[in-house]
C-alpha cells in the first residue's frame, strides 16, 4: 500500500530540546516536502526537497532543518524549539515537483 | 498580497445547493493548480487538479483561466458530506508550491 509515514502523530516538549520528526514514503517519489499548518491559515511551505541531497528553502525555513540522504526519508529537525514553532507539521511527497500531492497523517507539535 | 487568495468564507449552505469557490494567483509562471480537501485538521486529500480546458468530477468542477490567474471550483447538489475546508494550491517552476488559507464549507440538511 502506498504510504506517507509521518511520526510521531503527537509531541509535546520544552523549548530548546532537539526534536526530529521522521517522514518516510515508499512510492520512490522524488519530491518531498514539509509544511505547517497554523490556525486560520493555509498550509505554508518549510522546506522542499526535488531529489536526494537537493533541498530548498521554502516559504517559513528559519529554525527548522532537512535532510534528503536517501530518497525515501526525508525528517525535519528542530534544533532549538520555541513556542513559536508550536504548529501542526504535514510532510507530503509527489512524484515530480508539479504533480500531486500525497500527505503524511501530521504531527502535532507543543513547544511548553 | 498573498500569492495565493482563497474567498475567506465560511459557506453555509443547505444541501441540495450548488456552491462556487474562487482563488486567485500573483505568479503568472505558477505551472500546476489544484483543489485539496481537508477535513477538521487531518491531512489534505487531492480533490481534483485544475487545468485550462476546465474538468469535471461528478458533481465537482474545475476551471482555470490563466489570463485572469484565476481558479474555480464549482459544487452542484451539494451534501452533508462536503463539509470541510477546501484548499487550492499552486504550483510553481522551482519546486515550490503555495496553499490559499482555504475557505470552510458547512452543508446543512
Amino acid at each position: 500500500e502506498a504510504q506517507v509515514t509521518q511520526n510521531p502523530r503527537y509531541l509535546i516538549t520544552v523549548t530548546g530540546k532537539k526534536l526530529t520528526v521522521t517522514c518516510s514514503q515508499n512510492m520512490n517519489h522524488e519530491y518531498m516536502s514539509w509544511y505547517r499548518q497554523d490556525p486560520g491559515l493555509g498550509l505554508r511551505q518549510i522546506y522542499y526537497s526535488m531529489n536526494v541531497e537537493v533541498t530548498d528553502k521554502g516559504d517559513v525555513p528559519e529554525g527548522y532543518k532537512v535532510s534528503r540522504k536517501e530518497k525515501r526519508n526525508f525528517p525535519l529537525i528542530l534544533e532549538s524549539p520555541s513556542p513559536n514553532q508550536t504548529s501542526l507539521y504535514f510532510c507530503a511527497t509527489a512524484d515530480r515537483f508539479n504533480e500531486k500531492l500525497f500527505f503524511g497523517s501530521g504531527t502535532q507539535l507543543s513547544v511548553l | 498580497r498573498k500569492e495565493v487568495e482563497q474567498d475567506p468564507g465560511p459557506f453555509n449552505v443547505p444541501e441540495g445547493a450548488t456552491v462556487a469557490f474562487n482563488c486567485t494567483y500573483s505568479n503568472s509562471a505558477s505551472q500546476s493548480f489544484f483543489w485539496y480537501r481537508q477535513d477538521c485538521r487531518k491531512e489534505p486529500k487531492l480533490l481534483m487538479s485544475v487545468y485550462s480546458s476546465g474538468n469535471e468530477d461528478g458533481r465537482f468542477t474545475a476551471q482555470l483561466n490563466r489570463a485572469s490567474q484565476y481558479i474555480s471550483l464549482l459544487i452542484r447538489d451539494s451534501k452533508l458530506s462536503d463539509s470541510a475546508t477546501y484548499l487550492c494550491v499552486v504550483t510553481g517552476n522551482a519546486g515550490k508550491s503555495t496553499f490559499g488559507d482555504g475557505t470552510t464549507l458547512t452543508v446543512k440538511p
